[in-house]
Formats: structure tokens, sequence, C-alpha cells
């Protein structure tokens, strides 16, 4: 079975600073991983997602995510936030099966500060 | 393009009244569909998913039971709740094959 493990609870941080979220899996095969954003009191959205190619995948607004097999992470990273990045983020790893079962992190809370 | 309901949007049912939240996807045939439950705080549990109609597997052991009469629809279901059953309930679908998932507004149940 697979499992993700989201290091970080909170991250704040101030508009236009740069910003990290972690994420690790651990899966004896090959996974499929997302980040998923959740603003308050909706349901979640795709944000990006790694399936195959390029291990570098970027969303439309400006986040980006790297996929590396040997450290089996797929950290979420932001050049410059803005206010309207206040969400929570979850990471998601999936293996190629049928059923399309997604396994969530608990998910990290990003709160940007002006 | 795709879309999927869930209704109620906000619910307060009492200890031990039954419950019935609902989720209907648009747009899309053979879905792959799924109930999650996410606690306070806390991330995402998947209670309920199904690759057809009246095929429903369970991920984890509870008093909520689900069912799906029709391809598009998915119902979660129970018969007493408890003051655990409160959370905010998310239903999400995937097209066969495919990993992406799509969510539902949700429904927020608060049991008192």
């Amino acid at each position: 079975a697979q499992s993700v493990t989201q290091l970080d609870s909170q991250v704040p941080v101030f508009e236009e600073a740069p910003v990290e979220l972690r994420c690790n899996y651990s899966s004896s095969v090959s996974v499929y991983l997302f980040w998923y954003v959740q603003y308050p009191n909706q349901g979640l959205q795709l944000l990006l997602k790694y399936l195959s190619g390029s291990t570098l995948v970027e969303s439309i607004n400006g986040f980006e995510a790297e996929f590396n097999k040997s450290q089996t992470s797929f950290h979420l990273r932001k050049p410059s936030v803005h206010i309207s990045d206040t969400a929570e983020y979850f990471c998601a790893v999936s293996v190629n099966t049928n059923a399309g079962k997604s396994t969530f992190g608990d998910g990290t809370t990003l709160t940007v500060k002006p | 393009s795709q879309t999927i309901h869930q209704w109620p949007a906000t619910l307060v049912q009492p200890v031990g009244s039954p419950l019935s939240l609902e989720c209907t996807v648009e747009g899309t045939s053979n879905p792959n569909l799924y109930w999650y439950r996410q606690a306070a705080g806390r991330g995402l549990q998947l209670l309920f998913y199904s690759v057809g109609i009246g095929q429903i597997s369970s991920e984890v052991p509870q008093n909520l039971s689900a069912s799906r009469p029709q391809d598009r629809q998915f119902i979660l279901s129970s018969k007493k709740l408890l003051l655990s059953d409160s959370g905010f309930y998310l239903c999400a679908w995937s097209v066969r094959e495919q990993e992406t998932q799509y969510f539902g507004p949700g429904t927020r149940l608060l049991v008192l």
C-alpha cells in the first residue's frame, strides 16, 4: 500500500515571498502524484499532477512541483505568493489501478500575510 | 462539461437520527465515485468508492453505508448518527483508468 507524508501542517509566509510545501510518499510500485488545493468551505481542486514524462510540472497560477524518484518526494513550490494563495494544500498518490483510488496526505495550511 | 453536485450544503442532526447525503455527476458516464470525510484539522479519509452501479467498497469500518442506485448517483447513509460522524463530507468522481479526482462542494455535517 502507498502512503503520503506532508511534513508541515502549517506554513505562514509573507506576500511575495517564495514558498515550498513538502510531500514525501512511499510505494512499492510506480505512482501518480497530485497536488490539490482547498479554499475555505469548498471542495478540493486539482492544482497539478505528475503521471509520466518530464519530472517538473507546472500549474497555470505559478505553482510547480518536481517528482524526485530517488528521494520519493513531490514538493510544491512558488517563487512569489499572493494573498489569494491562502488555502489548504493536499498531496496525493495513486497507483495504476482501475479504481483510481488516491491516498491523501493530512494537508498543509498555507497562510499568506500582507 | 462535467459537474458534480452535493446536497445539502449544511446539515445539523441530533445523535441517533438517520442520514442521507446525495451526490450526482453530470456530463460523464461510468465514473468511479468516492465518498471522503474530512474532520476538522485533519486530512481526507476515504470512506467508500464505487466502480459501477451496485458496486461499493468500504475502506473503513463504521456506522455509515453507501449505495449507487444509478450510474451517476452516489448516496451516503446512516441509520443512527454518532457525535463522531460530524465533519465535512466530500464526494468525488474520476474517469476510469485516469487518476485525477474531481470533487464536489461538500456537505458540512454537525451531529449534536
